[in-house]
């Protein structure tokens, strides 16, 4: 079983629409999480840090649910420009600050 | 915006010639970390350092590939010979280490080609 798992989709979804994707870890000891997005060909960008209680930017939610293991991304009143890969990522509780990726989710916004 | 730095962007090599890449973190970063990404996959550690020393390379090729960061600050990693499956996009990222933060940004990456 890897580590953080993700679907790879892609999700297809009309503009406007809500769309929501999940990620599972195994590691029930991790203690930060993220989303990055990451577009065709260019590196990742950091999207949100994951907090115990939820967090929300704009359009994006995150949450967490540790009893679960799974972190997951809401993202309302989707754009074009918010096609792209999400990759979950989690902290390795080995330490040595490194962090564990998941393979990503595609996301396609269609007009 | 400080921004981590790479270069050069793309580069075509053939194959058991030698390829260097650079990589220039955001300052004060003491953590820099080397990834290579394949197509659909997430990005794979090749090499942590901590300030100059390495501090994890253990999925580091080490038969042909090498990284360094003498003074701690820039770093390189060189591939030598290259070999046609080493065709992917060469990530760097750097982190405040001791901050308690886990969060790494990336450079723009350089994507290589082994013909």
């Amino acid at each position: 079983r890897k580590e953080v798992e993700q679907d790879p989709g892609p999700f297809n979804v009309p503009e406007g629409a809500t769309v929501a994707f999940n990620c599972t870890y195994s590691n029930s000891a991790s203690q930060s999480f993220f989303w990055y997005r990451q577009d065709c060909r260019k590196e990742p960008k950091l999207l949100m840090s994951v907090y115990s209680s939820g967090n929300e930017d704009g359009r994006f939610t995150a949450q967490l649910n540790r009893a679960s293991q799974y972190i997951s991304l809401l993202i309302r009143d989707s754009k074009l420009s918010d096609s792209a890969t999400y990759l979950c990522v989690v902290n390795n509780m080995d330490s040595n600050y490194q962090l564990i990726w998941g393979a990503g989710t595609k996301l396609i916004i269609k007009p | 915006e400080a921004e981590v730095a790479q270069s050069p962007r793309y580069k075509i090599t053939e194959k058991s010639q030698a390829v260097a890449f650079w990589c220039d973190p955001i300052s004060g970063h003491a953590t820099l970390y080397w990834y290579r990404q394949i197509l659909g996959q997430g990005p794979e550690l090749l090499v942590q350092f901590q300030d100059e020393s390495v501090v994890d390379d253990s999925q580091l090729p080490k038969d042909r590939f090498s990284a360094e960061r003498l003074k701690g600050v820039d770093s390189t990693l060189k591939i030598q010979p290259a070999e046609l499956g080493d065709s992917a996009m060469y990530l760097c990222a750097s982190n405040a280490w001791g901050t308690g933060a886990y969060e790494q940004y990336f450079g723009p990456g350089t994507r290589l080609t082994v013909t």
